[in-house]
This record gives C-alpha cells, sequence and structure tokens, in this order.
C-alpha cells in the first residue's frame, strides 16, 4: 500500500491557460473523490467516480472543469481557461466501497 | 442538505492540557462522522470515525469523539495536549443516499502553548 499520490504537487499557471492534475489511487480502491481546498476553507466536494464511472458532480465543478477516470484507475482532472478563482489545492481520495477516505497530499494551483 | 459546523477557527491550549474541538452536524438522518487532521502541506489524515454503535470512539494519537445524536455533536478531544498535535482539524460527516461525498466544516487550527 503506497496510498494515493498526486502530480503534480504544485502548479503556477497563467490565467486562460489549461491544465491537467492527476491522482494515482491506492491500487485495489474502486472509488475516486477529487475535492477542491482554498485557504482557511474545509475540502469541498468536486466529483467522485466507481470504477471508470463518473457517478456525482458538485455544482462547484463548472462547465471549465472535467474529470476522468479511464481504466478505473488513476484520474485526471482538467480546468480549461483557468481563472484566479481556481487558486486551490485539490485533494484526491479514495476508499473502497464501505471503508473510509484516504487523501493524497494535493495539488497546489496559482493562477497569476 | 448536510452541514457541518466547527465551533472556533482557532484553538490555544497549554501543553498537557485538555484538547476539546467542537463539531456539530445538522442530518435528519445520522450521518457518518470523521475526524481528519491536516499538517501544513500535506494531505488529509483521519483520526477517528463513526458508523454506528458505541458513540464513544476512539482513534490514533490519544484523540476519541463521542457521537450525542441528542445533541448533533461530535466533539473531539484529548486529555492531553502534545506539541506535535498542533495542525488543522476538520470534521467532515458523509449521509449516504447517494451523496457519496464527505461534507467538511471550516476546520479548526490547534496551537500548543509551550
Amino acid at each position: 500500500d503506497t496510498g494515493v499520490s498526486q502530480d503534480p504537487r504544485h502548479k503556477i499557471t497563467k490565467r486562460g491557460q489549461n491544465v491537467t492534475f492527476r491522482c494515482d489511487p491506492i491500487s485495489e480502491h474502486n472509488r475516486l473523490y477529487w475535492y477542491r481546498q482554498t485557504l482557511g476553507q474545509g475540502p469541498e466536494f468536486l466529483t467522485y467516480f466507481q470504477n471508470e464511472a463518473q457517478l456525482e458532480k458538485s455544482r462547484l465543478l463548472s462547465d471549465r472543469f472535467s474529470a476522468e477516470r479511464p481504466k478505473g484507475s488513476f484520474s485526471t482532472l482538467e480546468i480549461q481557461r483557468t481563472e484566479q478563482g481556481d487558486s486551490a489545492m485539490y485533494l484526491c481520495a479514495s476508499r473502497l466501497t464501505g471503508g473510509e477516505q484516504y487523501f493524497g497530499p494535493g495539488t497546489r494551483l496559482t493562477v497569476t | 442538505a448536510q452541514s457541518v459546523t466547527q465551533l472556533g477557527s482557532h484553538v490555544s491550549v497549554s501543553e498537557g492540557a485538555l484538547v476539546l474541538l467542537r463539531c456539530n452536524y445538522s442530518s435528519s438522518v445520522p450521518p457518518y462522522l470523521f475526524w481528519y487532521v491536516q499538517y501544513p502541506n500535506q494531505g488529509l489524515q483521519l483520526l477517528l470515525k463513526y458508523t454506528t454503535g458505541a458513540t464513544l470512539v476512539k482513534g490514533i494519537n490519544g484523540f476519541e469523539a463521542e457521537f450525542k445524536k441528542s445533541e448533533t455533536s461530535f466533539h473531539l478531544t484529548k486529555p492531553s495536549a502534545h506539541m506535535s498535535d498542533a495542525a488543522e482539524y476538520f470534521c467532515a460527516a458523509y449521509s449516504g443516499g447517494g451523496a457519496d461525498g464527505l461534507t467538511f466544516g471550516k476546520g479548526t487550527h490547534l496551537i500548543i502553548q509551550p
């Protein structure tokens, strides 16, 4: 069990650019989650997958955001046409059905 | 919709003193409840969880929490604070029913005074 990993750990981008983050869950975990955490706030749920199916999306996930989990293993979160308000820590978590969520270290996005 | 309220964005205690971090939830259905800890520039680590059964839950690092349905509370305690406990603590709830994401409180920053 190597834990949940995320790449990159830090990303600085200019407003209007597209960015993509990757999450590798714990290998046998079938559920994968994305959260966003802004400074001084708790994480906010964005979306989750069961295997490769995206089953739930928060209203926070605007049409500029897209997430995939093509083979039910790793996941990517893409933000198109980034805005300064997208600056945040993006957290990934995974779990087995019925188990607790294990979180990765996060990707910190700064939009300048 | 589920909501989680943490009272006190900052709590300061002396080393060796009791730690009490407050969490209240709102739900017509008793939820599953969690406490997570976050150290700077790191992800969240699960301290403890309540699902069903015993209302006093023991977690890692000497922390425990008690689920009180009548008060809709799930406060986190530790009898004796240690310098290494300084971190951000988050209470979270999951109420199931097809809504699978966790709902987090805003967090409480725990400061340990030497």
